[in-house]
């Protein structure tokens, strides 16, 4: 069965820093692009963050752009976030995905909580 | 720029049909979409892909309750034989300007 899990989220105080990560099983991460997608509460789906098979082509979305960095262990079939600067407003549950254009695969999410 | 526009709400009885609408900001007509259901308390779930023409994939273990069409701007997502657990929120998703951009969702409630 193919299988996204995600771990590390916490409740960090503002400027504080966290690393989540994504760990595959039933495939191997090395084919697929991944994505980090977020929800604040009770709002939709936002995208953070992808990166491509290679590691080579990565993005970012503005308000994350500088704070926040996508890599992956291919190795550990593991794809990581770490987040530094963390603010209030990066307070959401955090999901990743597997999908080049569309996220075809999605695991649970892990709540990240940024408060003082 | 592409933004995706969707219904914020929905409703429907049990054992009908529904049709969600996700339309495509102006000039980005011939874009394909994702559509993703997210059940309460859970992590989303890919259902499928609606092309410009119409045509749909969908993934894996998808009934067939779930399709797909479109025309102009707009991408729908039909349920047909609604259960009570298709009461969800739905997402529909494009790739944009080298990156993915989702819709504001739609809430669908079985009556």
């Amino acid at each position: 069965e193919v299988q996204l899990v995600e771990s590390g989220g916490a409740s960090v105080q503002p400027g504080g820093s966290l690393r989540l990560s994504c760990t595959a099983s039933g495939f191997t991460l090395i084919s697929y692009w991944m994505h980090w997608v977020r929800q604040a509460p009770g709002k939709g789906l936002v995208w953070v963050s992808h990166i491509n098979s290679d590691g080579d082509d990565i993005d970012y979305a503005d308000s994350v752009k500088g704070r926040f960095t996508i890599s992956r262990d291919n190795a550990k079939n593991t794809l990581y976030l770490q987040m530094t600067d963390l603010r209030v407003e990066d307070t959401a549950v955090y999901f990743c995905g597997s999908g080049r254009y569309y996220p075809m695969s999605w695991g649970q999410g892990t709540l990240v909580i940024v408060s003082s | 720029q592409l933004v995706l526009t969707q219904s914020p709400s929905a409703s429907a009885s049990l054992g009908a049909s529904v049709r969600l609408t996700c339309t495509l900001s102006s000039g980005h007509n011939r874009y394909a979409i994702a559509w993703h259901q997210q059940q309460p308390e859970k992590g989303p779930r890919y259902l499928m892909k609606v092309n410009s023409d119409g045509s749909y994939s969908k993934g894996d273990g998808i009934p067939d309750r779930f399709s797909g069409a479109s025309s102009g701007p707009e991408r729908d997502l039909i349920i047909s034989s609604l259960q009570s657990e298709d009461e969800a929120d739905y997402y529909c998703q494009a790739w944009g300007t080298g990156i993915p951009v989702f819709g504001g969702g739609t809430k669908l409630t079985v009556l």
